[in-house]
């Protein structure tokens, strides 16, 4: 089965940091960009950071740059976003999806909730 | 960055009726329109790419429209599973950026 699945997501306290994963399943990732999006409760859908397909470049939006990386890993076929100084209001689920324009093949999403 | 306005927040259509769901640019994105669907609980999913392009597998019920601002999506012969939660995203001008969503109930 044709599958992205997200893992790490976890409950952690203001400031404590989080290793997010993207595993492809039944396809290889490595001729495509991937997305990491946010949905927080409440505030719809957040572009986060996008990875080419040699991992040469990464584009971040503003609102997470210095504090969330994004990575690839051809060998495990998979993308991992790196979170820290976790806020409060980062708390939501992280899609990866596959594409840097348009995205045309979601995961199920990792919960974060970051709560003292 | 450009902000994206759906329209209405919540749209309330009867079964087998047509509904067009609206979205907004704050400047110019040309084509670079794209239209997903979310059901409870699930990821979204691509409907339509380049304002009016569909997504692998997406019926011909789902129609995309517009350029530059100004942009539609058109569900025809609504069915039961139509009525969820879209969003339109642009692509045109980074950061991408979606709008906050269109609730489709039924009436």
């Amino acid at each position: 089965e044709v599958q992205l699945v997200e893992s790490g997501g976890d409950l952690v306290q203001p400031g404590g940091s989080l290793r997010l994963s993207c595993a492809a399943s039944g396809f290889t990732l490595s001729p495509y960009w991937v997305t990491w999006v946010r949905q927080a409760p409440g505030r719809g859908l957040e572009w986060v950071a996008s990875i080419n397909q040699d991992g040469s470049r990464k584009k971040y939006v503003d609102s997470w740059k210095g504090r969330f990386t994004i990575s690839r890993d051809s060998a495990k076929n998979s993308v991992d976003l790196h979170v820290n100084s976790l806020r409060t209001d980062d708390t939501g689920v992280y899609y990866c999806a596959r594409g840097n324009y348009f995205l045309d093949f979601w995961g199920q999403g990792t919960l974060v909730t970051v709560s003292s | 960055e450009i902000v994206m306005t759906q329209s209405p927040a919540t749209l309330s259509v009867s079964p087998g009726e047509r509904a067009t769901l609206s979205c907004r640019a704050s400047q110019s994105v040309s084509s670079d329109l794209a239209w997903y669907q979310q059901k409870p609980g699930q990821a979204p999913r691509l409907l339509i790419y380049a304002a009016g392009a569909r997504g692998n597998g997406i019926p011909a019920r789902f129609t995309g429209g517009g350029f530059g601002t100004e942009f539609t999506l058109t569900i025809s012969d609504l069915q039961s599973e139509d009525f969820v939660l879209y969003f339109c995203q642009q692509y045109n001008n980074w950061p991408n950026t979606f709008g906050q969503g269109t609730k489709l109930e039924i009436k």
